[in-house]
């Protein structure tokens, strides 16, 4: 089936550690997207990347990171120096070229800070 | 940047009634979709729709452009349709999409 993973589903991290978030896709799409989205909020944008080894800061880049080496994966590093990490994270890939720039989304990794 | 505004920002209908949901954006768009995200936070797409009227089943979508707004239309809601329905945009080809604080529909039963 084609489409976009997330995992893990559910993730536990105590204050001072750095924890990876993992998103793969089969749709053979040029760029990926990182969303947060906390409780009763919309989604803002993290990073995102329109090739490999290249990446663009969204409007929330601090305390975060990523890095694009395949097409398929874009993962992401929650760091310590976000203060507030516990939220829904959100994987995105689109075409970007040859039709619509439609994009599509994982199924989502809550991450819970304790 | 661009601004997403969404009304009204929660909806309770009972289960068979119709609704409207609207989406407000600031400036022109290259794209425009509708998504709706179920109680398991999966977003899944309903429509990319960045000027005209499409229509699947139940739902039909309409984005007048130069007078920058979009419609979802829900008719004969089911209680399946809960959840919080996005309007998100992208100013210009290849930019970013910008998302709206969401529509939270409750259909009863």
């Amino acid at each position: 089936d084609g489409g976009i993973t997330q995992s893990p589903k559910y993730l536990f991290r105590k204050e001072g550690q750095n924890v990876t978030l993992s998103c793969e896709q089969n749709l053979n799409h040029d760029a990926m997207y990182w969303y947060r989205q906390d409780p009763g909020q919309g989604l803002r944008l993290i990073y995102y990347s329109q090739i490999v080894n290249d990446f663009q800061k969204g409007d929330i880049a601090e305390g975060y990171s990523v890095s694009r080496e395949k097409k398929e994966s874009f993962p992401l590093t929650v760091t310590s120096a976000q203060k507030n990490p516990t939220a829904f994270y959100l994987c995105a890939s689109s075409p970007l070229t040859g039709g619509p720039n439609e994009q599509f989304f994982g199924p989502g990794t809550r991450l819970t800070v304790l | 940047g661009i601004q997403v505004e969404q009304s009204p920002p929660d909806l309770i209908l009972q289960e068979g009634a119709n609704s409207t949901l609207r989406c407000n954006f600031s400036d022109s768009v290259n794209n425009l979709q509708w998504f709706h995200q179920n109680p398991w936070g999966q977003l899944i797409n309903l429509f990319y729709i960045p000027s005209g009227t499409k229509q699947n089943g139940r739902l039909s979508a309409t984005t007048v452009a130069t007078e920058r707004y979009s419609l979802l239309y829900i008719s004969s809601s089911q209680t399946t349709d809960s959840g919080v329905y996005f309007c998100a945009v992208e100013p210009r080809a290849n930019s970013k999409l910008t998302f709206g604080k969401g529509i939270t529909l409750s259909v009863r039963p």
